[in-house]
């Protein structure tokens, strides 16, 4: 089946740093999310992605879909406590299917 | 979250007893799908339905599983005696007709505990 890679599994930063993380696949996908999952709560989408090569911001998170429509990459500016979460990649292509999520702590 | 009601939050069950999970969808969204999520995992699929209908239950498992939309009221994930490895976190997310599923919403999921 489907299966989307997520790295790094966790990480910790300094409050202020940038943050990168990505998303690979052994399929290729229409559509690429993020989500963000807070502690006991369900995903809230970040951004979306709808071509091959698109460029996406949302506030201090920037998001690409990669030329291959198999990777997409997470980028978060200037990181601040509330960022602290699990962040999940998800590709489209019939229904959604989410990757093994990246753990992120910000030390304040 | 808001909008996608799930409930119960936590669920405790003993072994072989029956789970219900109920998600009421946000209003004008007619499609449903459920995903469980286990400790430090990702969401994985389980059924994708509309009114009356099941579209894709690809990710169920074949046994004790059960899921339907009725034409009225939430949506409702059944576990028949359960185990212990069903417990997990179970989240519904839903959509409207024509914006599946780019960034459907989900709820905050049910908390199922089997002791």
């Amino acid at each position: 089946g489907q299966q989307l890679n997520q790295s790094p599994q966790s990480m910790f930063i300094q409050e202020g740093e940038d943050v990168s993380m990505n998303c690979t696949s052994s399929s290729i996908f229409n559509t690429w999310l993020w989500y963000k999952q807070d502690p006991g709560e369900g995903p809230v989408l970040l951004i979306a992605l709808y071509k091959a090569g698109e460029l996406t911001s949302n506030g201090r998170l920037t998001a690409q879909f990669g030329i291959t429509r198999k990777d997409s990459f997470l980028n978060i500016s200037a990181s601040i406590p509330s960022d602290v979460g699990i962040y999940f990649c998800a590709g489209l292509r019939g229904r959604v299917t989410f990757g093994t999520g990246t753990k992120l702590q910000v030390i304040p | 979250n808001a909008g996608v009601m799930q409930n119960p939050r936590h669920l405790v069950r003993r072994r072989g007893q029956e789970a219900r999970l109920r998600c009421s969808p946000m209003k004008g969204h007619s499609h449903v799908y459920w995903y469980r999520q286990l400790p430090e995992e990702g969401l994985k699929f389980m059924v994708y339905l509309q009114k009356e209908n099941i579209i894709d239950e690809s990710g169920m498992p074949k046994e004790r599983f059960s899921a339907e939309f009725p034409k009225e009221g939430p949506s409702i994930l059944r576990i028949q005696q359960v185990v212990r490895g069903d417990s997990a976190a179970y989240f519904c997310a839903s959509s409207p007709p024509d914006y599946p599923p780019y960034g459907y919403t989900f709820g905050s999921g049910t908390r199922l505990t089997v002791v």
